[in-house]
């Protein structure tokens, strides 16, 4: 079983249209991230959250919102989906000092 | 602009030879680096990593070396097999911060 599980794996939408995307987690790390990645760039930070109480923006914020439901759980939306938001998401997780472990990823395109 | 990036965005190499896959970074205060592999459809896979004390750190088939004065990494792979075929990203950290930055990646091809 993957230790870093994402749902959907695939999704295509509509313009205008609310989407969540779901992370959950079993390796018992507290750190959980949210990053974008686009053809010929790295991963870009959207959202990263320390702890349950804890929530803070990445570099490219704009336009995403995440919840983190429990310390396994952390779920990423786009309130209003634009075609620039067309891209590969991945949640990471990572314990202090340590690498971060990725799932494998949502393809996400926006009509 | 990027702090870290990849010298080439992409590299073929005959199955058996060894390969290296070089990156630059530009952030001084950087001390902990990151190799990342991403195979096609999946999310990149930890490789190897190396803190700014060392210089170099051997895995399996895997070594990285890090140049602290000219700023540059490198992950040379021996032997290299068709299962390396990959996506590598190089990726950098000061320590315990949140902020893991990467490079656009190298794109490896093992020929037959």
């Amino acid at each position: 079983d993957a230790d870093v599980t994402q749902t959907p794996r695939n999704r295509i939408t509509k313009t205008g249209k609310r989407i969540m995307l779901e992370c959950s987690q079993t390796k018992g790390h507290d750190r959980m991230y949210w990053y974008r990645q686009d053809p010929g760039l790295g991963l870009r930070l959207i959202y990263y959250s320390f702890d349950v109480k804890d929530i803070n923006k990445g570099e490219i914020s704009d336009g995403y919102s995440v919840s983190r439901q429990a310390q396994a759980k952390f779920s990423l939306s786009l309130e209003s989906a634009i075609p620039n938001q067309t891209a590969l998401y991945f949640c990471a997780t990572s314990a202090p000092s340590q690498p971060q472990h990725f799932g494998d990823g949502t393809r996400l395109s926006i009509l | 602009g990027e702090s870290v990036g990849l010298h080439l965005p992409t590299l073929s190499v005959q199955e058996g030879d060894n390969s290296i896959i070089n990156c630059a970074y530009s952030n001084s205060a950087s001390d902990y680096f990151i190799w990342y592999k991403q195979e096609s459809g999946k999310g990149p896979q930890f490789i190897i990593d190396i803190r700014s004390n060392m210089d170099k750190r051997q895995g399996q088939r895997v070594t990285v070396l890090l140049n602290k004065t000219v700023k540059h990494l490198s992950l040379q792979i021996a032997a290299t097999q068709p299962g390396d075929s990959a996506v590598y990203f190089c990726a950098e950290n000061i320590l315990n911060d949140y902020k893991l930055s990467f490079g656009a990646g190298t794109t490896v091809t093992v020929r037959a």
